[in-house]
């Protein structure tokens, strides 16, 4: 399978502990994305990637939030000290930024359950 | 406040029957794209609209794009079981982000 991939696929914790998601994008994309979403809600976008340099934060990712892309290639989400708010699916996406745009392709998502 | 709203918000039809569900853009496109999704799992990308005027289908689905209304409207054509799920509408905007719309929940009754 050649698509967006992420690890794991649900994630339960408690309150409190901290949590990293992964996410690997298809290879030749130089565009990563985090979204994430509540039920019954459309994905609310997080941050994005270019190659490795963070291009946008969202205000919703406070500062429990944060995220990386070393190498350019994978991806991980940490949150830290975990609230129940935080429950959600943390969906990745990537694509390749050209002069026209072109679709995401997004993974199966991770979800995350805080007890 | 929202980008792109969706209505309706949800959407119950008998099976064999037509629908349209409608996205509008608070900003100018920058192309327009339908996603599926079905619960707990991740999204299916279904039609990418770039050009005002343009019509798209994707099996029995087709999308249009009223670029100068900022509004593009899904369309499904004798829906089935198979068809139910939350669509999304997805755009870029100004700013260069990809934004989601408020999605649109339909259930297709056998």
């Amino acid at each position: 399978d050649t698509g967006v991939s992420q690890d794991p696929r649900h994630k339960i914790t408690k309150r409190g502990q901290n949590v990293t998601f992964r996410c690997d994008p298809i290879s030749e994309h130089n565009r990563l994305y985090w979204y994430r979403q509540t039920l019954g809600q459309g994905p609310e976008f997080l941050t994005y990637f270019q190659n490795e340099a963070q291009l946008e934060k969202s205000r919703l990712l406070s500062d429990r939030f944060s995220a990386e892309r070393p190498k350019g290639s994978f991806s991980t989400l940490e949150i830290q000290r975990t609230e129940q708010g935080d429950s959600a699916m943390y969906l990745c996406a990537s694509s390749l930024q050209g002069v026209k745009f072109t679709e995401a392709f997004f993974g199966q998502g991770t979800r995350l359950t805080v007890v | 406040s929202q980008e792109l709203e969706q209505s309706p918000q949800s959407l119950i039809v008998q099976e064999g029957k037509n629908l349209t569900i409608n996205c509008t853009s608070s900003k100018t496109l920058y192309g327009l794209y339908w996603y599926k999704q079905k619960y707990g799992e991740g999204l299916i990308f279904l039609i990418m609209l770039q050009k005002g005027g343009e019509e798209k289908s994707h099996e029995k689905i087709t999308a249009k794009l009223d670029e100068k209304k900022q509004q593009s409207s899904l369309h499904i054509t004798a829906s089935q079981p198979s068809h139910a799920g939350i669509y999304l509408c997805g755009a870029v905007t100004t700013g260069n982000q990809f934004y989601f719309g408020t999605g649109t929940s339909l259930t297709v009754i056998p």
